[in-house]
């Protein structure tokens, strides 16, 4: 299984961060995974953002921190998930992971992450 | 959310040393704890889920355990590709947190 992850590198103040995530040798609408996004700075360390999933239906969650920000969407035409975060400061610098939890039990969602993409340095700067 | 905190923040170790971190959480949360380690540049990669289970392919020499608040992981024999940051990560309740990291240094 491989996440391979595209987008800019360098957002404008206030406007939206958006990033892609195509994943190979899994499927998007898997019962089994579910497709996270976890970002990393300095400052804040790792930090989960949410997830999206397939369990008869779809499935997101998401931070409080950026619940207000944040949409995560699957395409399934592309078998590929996407980030967009809007409204970025430059307390969102960081670098974003896309990352696969792929449970092992009844539960919904696992949380145990074993496949992450290459990360993605996004700097929030005009 | 959970706050989960690693003693220590860093350390020196020599190949072949036992090392020892340990991760503690908030509030209990079981066996649902995970070891990652991340090397300069890489991603995080999983090591132990629930507490003591190996993730495949991760070599024999590391092992977790714990359970409740308290939990360690252990590398009986380090090798020179263990020097990296290591953290633990809780996955009993959304959302998933994760500890500030131990990083192992060569002495």
């Amino acid at each position: 299984v491989q996440l391979q992850q595209s987008g800019p590198g360098l957002v404008k103040p206030s406007q939206t961060l958006s990033l892609t995530c195509a994943i190979s040798g899994d499927t998007v609408s898997s019962n089994s995974a579910a497709w996270n996004w976890i970002r990393q700075s300095p400052s804040r360390g790792l930090e989960w953002l949410g997830r999206t999933y397939y369990r008869s239906k779809w499935y997101s969650e998401y931070a409080i921190s950026v619940k207000s920000r944040i949409n995560i969407n699957p395409d399934t035409s592309k078998n590929q998930i996407s980030l967009h975060l809007k409204s970025v400061t430059p307390e969102d610098t960081a670098v974003y992971y896309c990352v696969r939890d792929l449970r092992k039990n009844t539960a919904m969602v696992d949380d145990d992450f074993d496949v992450w993409g290459q990360g993605t340095m996004v700097t929030v700067s005009s | 959310d959970i706050q989960m905190t690693q003693s220590p923040s860093s350390l020196s170790a020599s190949v072949g040393d036992r090392v020892t971190i340990t991760c503690r959480a908030s509030q209990s949360i079981s066996s649902y704890l995970n070891w990652y380690h991340q090397k300069p540049g890489k991603a995080p990669k999983l090591l132990i889920y629930r507490a003591s289970s190996l993730q495949s392919g991760v070599p024999s020499r590391f092992s977790g355990s714990g359970s409740g608040t308290d939990f360690t992981l252990t590398i009986s024999s380090l090798q020179p590709e263990d020097f990296a940051t290591y953290y633990c990560q809780q996955s009993h309740s959304t959302p998933p947190t994760f500890g500030g990291g131990t990083k192992v240094e060569i002495k």
